[in-house]
């Protein structure tokens, strides 16, 4: 079974669509993780949930907004999409906040905006 | 700054030794970490080593860390053609609540 999983792999859509990421994670972990990875490989950190409350929001665009309905789950729906937010977008997860707790990633979505 | 830098590309010879290099800013960082990312794949994390340590050996891969430098490496021992990808060293930075990630090395093995 699949640790942390992404739906879809593969998403091609036009400018100025809405679209959503889906993320599950059945480890029990209790908080998840959306990152975003360039054309570049840069991989950067967008958002932060433990037990389903924000903790971490880095400067993303308010386009761009997380959900998670329980903490197994934390959705990403970008709304006006543009050419830019073309990416791989992970998903993570990790037991806690304490440093040293190993963090799980999802296999990735390809977002391609046309 | 939380930048963390890498060198862009290694390439090296199948049997020889690669090692991957890299320099973190964050002083506070009390685990670092080796991720290893395939074409199309996801994050497959390698090894991490605990601030306290120096270094960290796992079959073929030892990890070095300078605290005094804040300089890492990984070390593979003869690399083989099922090593290439693109491998991340990242800390944990903003007390604790988020890993900052390098800039990745592209390492390619020729035979």
């Amino acid at each position: 079974d699949t640790a942390v999983s992404q739906t879809p792999k593969y998403l091609v859509t036009q400018m100025g669509n809405d679209k959503s990421i889906k993320c599950e994670q059945n480890l029990g972990h209790d908080t998840m993780y959306w990152y975003k990875q360039d054309s570049k490989k840069f991989l950067k950190i967008m958002f932060s949930y433990n037990n389903k409350e924000l903790i971490i929001n880095e400067t993303v665009p308010n386009r761009f907004s997380p959900k998670s309905p329980d903490k197994a789950h934390l959705n990403l729906h970008i709304n006006s999409l543009e050419l830019g937010d073309s990416a791989v977008y992970f998903c993570a997860s990790s037991q806690g906040r304490v440093v040293g707790n190993t963090i799980y990633f999802g296999e990735g979505s390809w977002l391609t905006v046309v | 700054g939380e930048d963390v830098e890498q060198s862009l590309f290694l390439s090296v010879r199948e049997g020889d030794s690669s090692v991957i290099n890299c320099t973190y800013t964050d002083s506070s960082s009390t685990y670092l970490y080796w991720y290893k990312q395939e074409p199309g794949a996801g994050l497959q994390l390698l090894t991490y080593i605990f601030s306290n340590m120096d270094m960290k050996q796992d079959q073929r891969l030892t990890v070095l860390l300078n605290k005094k430098d804040k300089h890492l490496s990984l070390r593979i021992a003869d690399t083989q053609t099922g090593d290439s990808a693109i491998y991340f060293c990242a800390e944990f930075t903003g007390g604790g609540n988020k890993l900052t990630f390098g800039t990745g090395t592209q390492l390619k093995v020729e035979l």
